[in-house]
């Protein structure tokens, strides 16, 4: 199976700052990887798909790039809405995985 | 309006059943392929099962494969997880989503369902 590693697992920012996030595969996934929101208590909410092409209605303030085994979800200026926790995902090969997300708060 | 949701969700003994189920309305549901992604409580997602649009194709996890079943009614617009041998680690949300977003020869979930949650517990 394909693991995800996610990094980091908690993050604490600022309105206005700038974030990354890393995903990590245990091999090779070509650019078939998503990124999701999620906010506490709400379904996840599809971002960023194919490594680096932004979902329709989503703020171009996300972005994605990456391939092969290393990706990358970038805020450039977070809002207040922004805080909530991340996923990637791999849709490589079966089994599906998610990595184990990504925590944004509030400094 | 475009929307999915589920129902069927509850408390069950281990080793008890249960029959989810996921009403899709506002697009060509028989177009997507869908899927069921699971919750535990405070802990990240998991994929549980998805299945192709004439449901000729299912796939699991490997721990729910052999107790979970996925199905589809696209008559009807209807997303279906039969659970049997339910254990506790099997607590959960469950989420149907379909994949609408299309890249590289891949369907990323892109409309998701709010979830039911299924508690399995004596």
């Amino acid at each position: 199976d394909i693991q995800l590693t996610q990094s980091p697992s908690f993050l604490s920012a600022s309105v206005g700052d700038r974030v990354t996030i890393t995903c990590r595969a245990s091999q090779g996934i070509s650019n078939f990887l998503a990124w999701y929101q999620q906010q506490p208590g709400e379904a996840p909410k599809l971002l960023i798909y194919g490594a680096s092409t932004l979902q329709s209605g989503v703020p171009s303030r996300f972005s994605g790039s990456g391939s092969g085994t290393e990706f990358t979800l970038t805020i450039s200026s977070l809002q207040p809405e922004d805080f909530a926790t991340y996923y990637c995902q791999h849709l490589n090969s079966y089994p599906i995985m998610f990595g184990r997300g990504t925590r944004l708060e509030i400094k | 309006e475009v929307q999915l949701v589920e129902s069927g969700g509850g408390l069950v003994q281990p080793g008890g059943s249960l029959r989810l189920s996921c009403a899709a309305s506002g697009f060509t549901f028989s177009s997507y392929w869908m899927s069921w992604v699971r919750q535990a409580p405070g802990k990240g997602l998991e994929w549980v099962a998805n299945i192709n649009q004439d449901g000729s194709e299912k796939n699991y996890v490997v721990s729910v494969k052999g107790r979970f079943t996925i199905s589809r009614d696209n008559a009807n617009n209807f997303l279906f997880l039969q659970m049997n041998s339910l254990r506790a680690e099997d607590t959960a949300v469950y989420y149907c989503a379909a994949a609408g977003a299309v890249a590289g020869r891949r369907w990323y979930l892109d409309l998701w369902g709010r979830g039911t949650l299924v508690t399995v517990s004596s």
